[in-house]
């Protein structure tokens, strides 16, 4: 079955660090989604994408977030300078065009920021 | 307010026990997802549904759209069940971003 990958599974950074956390959604979905948990609160929305643009996007995804679709495959969520407060459990999410309400989770990306 | 909210947020039960989850909202949805995020962070999506009830396994989800609320059940559960159960609505904005109750963490003791 196809599934959501996200690499790497983990990663530490030290604070003002830049970081690429990396999504490869399924093939064939055309929309993309970030989420943020922080540790002990709720999972929340940060972006979603479509057709090589941001089509919505939360008061959480200031001017350090950027996302990119750099080839047929990836999809990238970029922190340019990382905070203590980014640390959190990143994930990404894709959809079909057609039925943009059935989201597939990708495993996460633990980032901890030192 | 809190646009979904879940009850209980703790839940422990002893093996074998019939678990129920509730989710309730207050925004206009198509359709609700229940996810499983496991002790490692990782989140599996459950259930998406928009009317009436699903059923996987020992699983089952129901929902009522008119009264914005919707339930998980886990039949003769097993400690392999213990999680945290997530309730989410897609907002239709454009994009049908989700949003997501706080999480229910259930233990099921042997």
């Amino acid at each position: 079955e196809p599934e959501v990958t996200q690499t790497p599974s983990h990663q530490v950074t030290q604070m003002g660090q830049e970081v690429i956390l990396r999504c490869v959604p399924i093939s064939n979905h055309l929309y993309f989604y970030w989420y943020r948990q922080i540790l002990g609160q709720k999972v929340e929305f940060l972006v979603s994408f479509y057709n090589n643009e941001i089509s919505e996007k939360s008061e959480i995804f200031d001017d350090q977030f950027s996302v990119e679709r750099p080839d047929g495959s990836n999809f990238t969520l970029k922190i340019r300078s990382t905070k203590l407060e980014d640390s959190a459990m990143y994930f990404c999410a894709s959809s079909e065009a057609t039925r943009r309400e059935t989201q597939y989770f990708g495993p996460g990306t633990r980032l901890l920021v030192l | 307010k809190n646009e979904v909210e879940q009850s209980p947020q703790n839940l422990t039960a002893q093996e074998g026990e019939f678990i129920t989850i509730n989710c309730s909202y207050s925004v206009g949805i198509s359709a609700l997802h229940w996810l499983q995020q496991h002790p490692g962070g990782g989140i599996v999506s459950l259930f998406m549904l928009s009317s009436g009830k699903k059923k996987h396994g020992r699983l089952i989800a129901t929902i009522n759209i008119q009264e914005k609320h919707s339930s998980l059940h886990i039949t003769a559960s097993h400690p392999r069940d213990s999680a945290v159960y997530i309730c989410a609505v897609p907002i239709i904005q454009g994009a049908q971003k989700l949003v997501f109750g706080q999480g229910t963490r259930l233990t099921i003791n042997p």
